[in-house]
């Protein structure tokens, strides 16, 4: 069935260093992908999405390509924040069985640190 | 200018005594979804409502229920509840009129079983 895999956590950065959490991905057919960001105490926000190969998705200086050749979806970002500190699920969407069923990885914590 | 509003944000409730989680959209989207958050996990899907039609996952307890009164509103209900439900208890919705849109999700509401 389809997957999403995501690096453990907690990732821990300074202020302004750059940030990648990879993700791999697990599907038959053509998957759209997400990555949500969860803050402490809130549910989910879409933060950025592709639906077809070399789209990139961005949004808050975060970016994501999705790289049909290497299946994966990698999030990255040039210059964290102290407000990014957050949890960041990769997820995909199934299209098969007719609607948008989200599989979701594990989840990443980012704790930036000023 | 909330689009999926749940309430209440936190519910306490006592050990076997039914409770009931709302979920409200104002986006006209025909999908809604709960989700089930443990603490540090991924959400994990229990059932979802295409329009009228109820889908329920597998491995969903018959502990749980839902209810779609009308396209604006859907309920979570929790029988019995047990310790090892304590969650997050997430609300989505998504469109599938015309296209699909990714799923937009409500802020969530923790429940804790006493």
């Amino acid at each position: 069935g389809n997957s999403v895999t995501q690096m453990e956590g907690p990732v821990t950065l300074s202020e302004e260093a750059f940030l990648t959490i990879n993700c791999t991905y697990t599907a038959t057919g053509y998957p759209s992908l997400f990555w949500y960001v969860q803050y402490p105490g809130e549910g989910l926000q879409l933060l950025l999405k592709a639906t077809k190969a070399d789209d990139k998705g961005s949004n808050k200086g975060f970016e994501a390509t999705y790289r049909k050749e290497t299946t994966s979806f990698h999030l990255e970002k040039g210059s964290v924040q102290v407000s990014d500190s957050a949890v960041y699920f990769c997820a995909l969407s199934d299209w098969n069985t007719g609607f948008q069923k989200l599989v979701f990885g594990t989840g990443t914590r980012l704790l930036v640190s000023p | 200018d909330a689009m999926v509003i749940q309430n209440p944000r936190y519910q306490v409730t006592q050990f076997g005594k039914p409770v009931t989680l709302s979920c409200s959209q104002t986006l006209n989207h025909n999908v809604m979804y709960w989700y089930q958050q443990k603490s540090s996990q991924a959400p994990k899907l229990l059932f979802h409502y295409y329009d009228k039609d109820f889908n329920n996952e597998a491995d969903t307890p018959d502990n749980f229920q839902s209810r779609r009164p009308n396209t604006s509103f859907c309920f979570l209900d929790i029988r019995s509840p047990g310790l090892g439900d304590a969650a997050m208890y997430l609300c989505a919705t998504s469109n599938r009129r015309n296209g699909n849109t990714e799923a937009f999700f409500g802020q969530g509401t923790r429940l804790t079983v006493v």
